[in-house]
């Protein structure tokens, strides 16, 4: 049991390039989340997904893109990366909402210049 | 504004002694609350989630406090260990309303940056 696994674990684009953040997770987890993190910031939520086929908006969903076609994966998709893009990318599962335990992939770190 | 204030932003304590972080917030409604620990790295890893009936609650030498009147949180962590180095943030759930009912979000704090030296 792998939990959630992310890759890369390192990145660095140039600003205009895209590329896709790939995240697993295989405790059948119903829920998914991206987040960022900057240095001295809490998590934010970039995008969230209920299960296969349905995704929405978190706080900072601009500039990026997600899918979810199956229960194990979830892409988050960068588009026109900018330098305000720049920071550590964490996927999480929760099996539900209700006692709202995520679990943990180990970061993507990307580099915008 | 629903915000989740850590303190203090850092600590350094000596390995064996005890140190308490801090955590006060201003969402409402509360649903409940969970302590993370990060290490450097890697993502967070629960370390236990208080409900707005607990008070105190233990995991291993981890004990969280919750005093929802006054919305505040502590963790207190006892004979610290070189492996306690990390950063512990305090994640808030509550309740928001919307056409379709209820729904729940999260709010994360900064977090504190604990080292813990030999």
């Amino acid at each position: 049991n792998a939990g959630v696994t992310q890759t890369p674990k390192f990145r660095i684009l140039k600003i205009g390039q895209s590329m896709t953040l790939q995240c697993a997770q295989d405790m059948n987890h119903n829920y998914m989340y991206w987040y960022r993190q900057d240095p001295g910031m809490g998590l934010k939520l970039i995008y969230y997904s209920v299960g296969a086929g349905i995704t929405d908006k978190g706080e900072v969903p601009n500039g990026y893109n997600v899918s979810r076609s199956t229960t194990e994966d979830f892409p988050l998709r960068l588009e026109l990366a900018a330098p305000s893009q720049t920071s550590v990318y964490f996927c999480a599962s929760s099996y539900d909402a209700s006692t709202y335990e995520q679990y943990f992939g180990p970061g993507t770190r990307l580099t915008v210049t | 504004k629903n915000q989740v204030e850590q303190s203090p932003q850092s600590l350094i304590i000596l390995e064996g002694k005890n140190c308490t972080l801090q955590c006060n917030y201003t969402v409402s409604p509360f649903s409940n609350l969970r302590w993370y620990k990060q290490d450097t790295g890697r993502g967070p890893v629960s370390l236990t989630i208080m409900t707005f009936s607990e008070n105190t609650k233990s995991n291993g030498r981890y004990t969280a406090t919750l005093d929802a009147d006054t919305k505040q949180s502590s963790l207190h962590i006892t004979a610290s260990q070189l492996s306690d180095s990390a950063s512990y943030i305090c994640v808030v759930r509550y309740s928001i309303k919307n056409s379709g009912g209820s729904n729940y979000k999260l709010t994360f704090g900064k977090g504190t940056l604990l080292t813990v030296n030999p």
